[in-house]
Parts: C-alpha cells; sequence; structure tokens
C-alpha cells in the first residue's frame, strides 16, 4: 500500500509563474489536507478537502491560491503568479476520514521562487 | 476559535537527559494525536489517545492524555540524537474530523 504521493519533490519557479503541486493520498483515503511550511516554523493548515468537495479553505489566501480533489486523480494545490513570499514546503496530508484516525503526510513539495 | 498549543517551543537537552512537551488545547478533545518531525523531513504518525488519563508507551517515549481531555504530555527517558526533530500535537476540530495543530516543540541536543 504506497503512502501519500506528492510531486514533484522541488519545484523552482520564476516570478508570475504558475505552479502546481500534485497529492495522491493513501488508496481508501478520501480526505486531504495541504499545510504550508516555513523553515524553522510550524504547520500552517491551508485547505481541507474531500473527493470533489472542499470543507474548509479558510486557511488558503483568497487571491492566486486555489485547490481541488478532483473525483479521479490526484488533488491538485495550484498557486498563481507566484511571488518570493510562496517559497515554502508544501505538506499533503491524507486520511479516511473517520473518526479517531491519523493523518498520513506525503514527503512535501519544496517552491522556491526565484 | 479551537486551539492547539505545545509548550515549549524550543527545549535544549543533553544527550542523556530527559524531555517533556506539553500540548494544551482551548476545548475538549475526542483524541489526541502526536507526530514528529525530523529536521528536512516531513510529519510522521507516533500515536492517538482517546481515553480521559491514558497513558501509552513506546519505548522511550511516554504519552499521556489529560484527566479533562484538554491537554497531553510526550516524555522521552534519556534522549539520543535519534530524538531530534520538532513534535507536534494534533486534535480535532467540529464533525468533519479536521485536524487541528499546534506549532510544535523543537527539541535540540546539546553536543
Amino acid at each position: 500500500n504506497a503512502g501519500v504521493m506528492q510531486n514533484p519533490r522541488h519545484l523552482v519557479r520564476r516570478r508570475g509563474q504558475e505552479a502546481r503541486l500534485r497529492c495522491s493520498p493513501m488508496k481508501g483515503h478520501s480526505h486531504v489536507y495541504w499545510y504550508r511550511q516555513l523553515p524553522e516554523e510550524g504547520l500552517k493548515f491551508m485547505v481541507y478537502l474531500q473527493k470533489e468537495n472542499i470543507i474548509d479553505e479558510s486557511g488558503m489566501p483568497k487571491e492566486r491560491f486555489s485547490a481541488e480533489f478532483p473525483k479521479e486523480g490526484p488533488s491538485i494545490l495550484r498557486i498563481q503568479q507566484v511571488v518570493r513570499g510562496d517559497s515554502a514546503a508544501y505538506f499533503c496530508a491524507s486520511s479516511p476520514g473517520r473518526r479517531n484516525t491519523e493523518a498520513f503526510f506525503g514527503q512535501g513539495t519544496r517552491l522556491t521562487v526565484v | 476559535g479551537q486551539q492547539v498549543m505545545e509548550i515549549p517551543q524550543y527545549q535544549h537537552v543533553q544527550e542523556g537527559e530527559d524531555f517533556t512537551t506539553y500540548c494544551n488545547s482551548s476545548t475538549t478533545l475526542s483524541n489526541i494525536q502526536w507526530y514528529k518531525q525530523r529536521p528536512g523531513g516531513h510529519p510522521v504518525f507516533l500515536i492517538q489517545l482517546v481515553k480521559s488519563g491514558e497513558v501509552k508507551k513506546q519505548k522511550r517515549l511516554t504519552f499521556q492524555f489529560g484527566e479533562a481531555k484538554k491537554n497531553s504530555s510526550l516524555h522521552i527517558t534519556a534522549t539520543q540524537t535519534t530524538d531530534v526533530g520538532t513534535y507536534f500535537c494534533a486534535g480535532p476540530k467540529g464533525s468533519n474530523y479536521q485536524l487541528i495543530w499546534g506549532a510544535g516543540t523543537k527539541l535540540i541536543i546539546k553536543p
């Protein structure tokens, strides 16, 4: 049973370009979380999705950022017109969504905006 | 809103010394989870506590859930260099079971 897969592991974008981060949850998991982490800081919640639904996007900037988790395929976090301040590690975690169940994390995508 | 917080933010210990971090929640939790993130790595699930007053052990690690289910602790006996990292606690919020995270306690082993 493969773990949570994120790709790419490292992504370099010039200012103004778009960044697309992908997350394939563990098999059987229908809930996905996206987090952002700056160096030496904690996890900052961005968005919580279930299949085809955004449950909570209160941690995600309203402009330039969007997320989806389609019926088929991976969850996508999209950042349009990236700026230097978007440089961070972006982690995805999945869970089955049942009560009392832990979240499994991917290895993250390190985004660098130059 | 609902918050979870680890105390302290940083802890420096000599190798071989004990280490304890505390997790406090602003609300009662149905369960609490602990995760460890090594430098440069991703968070990894350690344990989940569900019952009031529950105590669980994993080798040198002891986890406790408070009687009121609003706080928890992680104690490491005789720290080793492999224990270095940031320890996070997380608890579910609302009926959607969304996890709320603290900022973590960073364990640093002094040379």
